[in-house]
């Protein structure tokens, strides 16, 4: 199947500085990738879409200006937690779209731990 | 998206058939059935999906009730490494939206 390629799978990182995760498909072009947030024995919440070219679509209470992401490519989006803080520690899983062969599967990265001190 | 209803925890024999369910009774007609599966720390990982006709693959069996109000995922002969949290999810196929995740079920394999 298609491969998703998340990196970094852990990060820590101290309050005020900021962390970049990549996401990228492997073998096939993703026009839209998803961020998804997983909080401890939680079920995962979408953040945001993010389509090649354009600005990123974010759900209800997620801050545009906070977690920046940039889809500059059809093989790479990037997810930027900016000043991060401990209450963004979370699971952060990217999701990619493969439209090949007619299939309308999501595929998803192996995920982010980030902690922040 | 239809919303949908999972046991939020099942048990399992290894070696036996798990059968999880999954009602969506507001479930349109363009919708499809996804099953998704996370097993801890790791990423979800695409299980099967159908629409209205029973599916099959190398990892499992999906029925859909006639009505398409329900749905169950069958795992022929568990293993402890299907220990994990089951998604079921519907969702409009070729539509570019999402996948909403619910709380699924936590399925435990016992030796």
């Amino acid at each position: 199947g298609a491969v998703v390629s998340q990196h970094p799978s852990r990060v820590i990182c101290k309050s005020g500085t900021s962390v970049k995760i990549e996401c990228r498909s492997l073998d096939f072009q993703a026009t839209t990738m998803f961020w998804y947030r997983q909080f401890p024995k939680q079920s995962l919440m979408l953040m945001a879409t993010s389509n090649e070219g354009s600005k990123a679509t974010y759900e209800q209470g997620v801050e545009k200006d906070k977690f920046l992401i940039n889809h500059a490519s059809l093989t790479l989006s990037t997810l930027t937690v900016t000043s991060a803080h401990p209450e963004d520690s979370s699971f952060y899983i990217c999701s990619a779209r493969d439209q090949g062969a007619g299939l309308e599967k999501l595929f998803f990265g192996s995920g982010t731990q980030l902690s922040v001190l | 998206d239809a919303k949908t209803t999972q046991p939020p925890s099942m048990d399992c024999a290894e070696g036996r058939a798990a059968n999880l369910p999954c009602n969506h009774s507001t479930i349109s007609g363009n919708e499809y059935v996804y099953w998704y599966r996370q097993i801890h720390s790791q990423g979800p990982q695409y299980i099967i999906h159908g629409l209205k006709n029973n599916e099959t693959n190398e990892m499992a069996s999906l029925i859909i009730t006639e009505d398409r109000k329900s749905s169950t995922l069958i795992l022929p002969h568990a293993t402890l490494r299907d220990t994990a949290v089951y998604y079921c999810i519907v969702r409009p196929d070729n539509s570019g939206y999402a996948l909403n995740f619910g709380k699924g079920t936590s399925l435990l394999v016992t030796p």
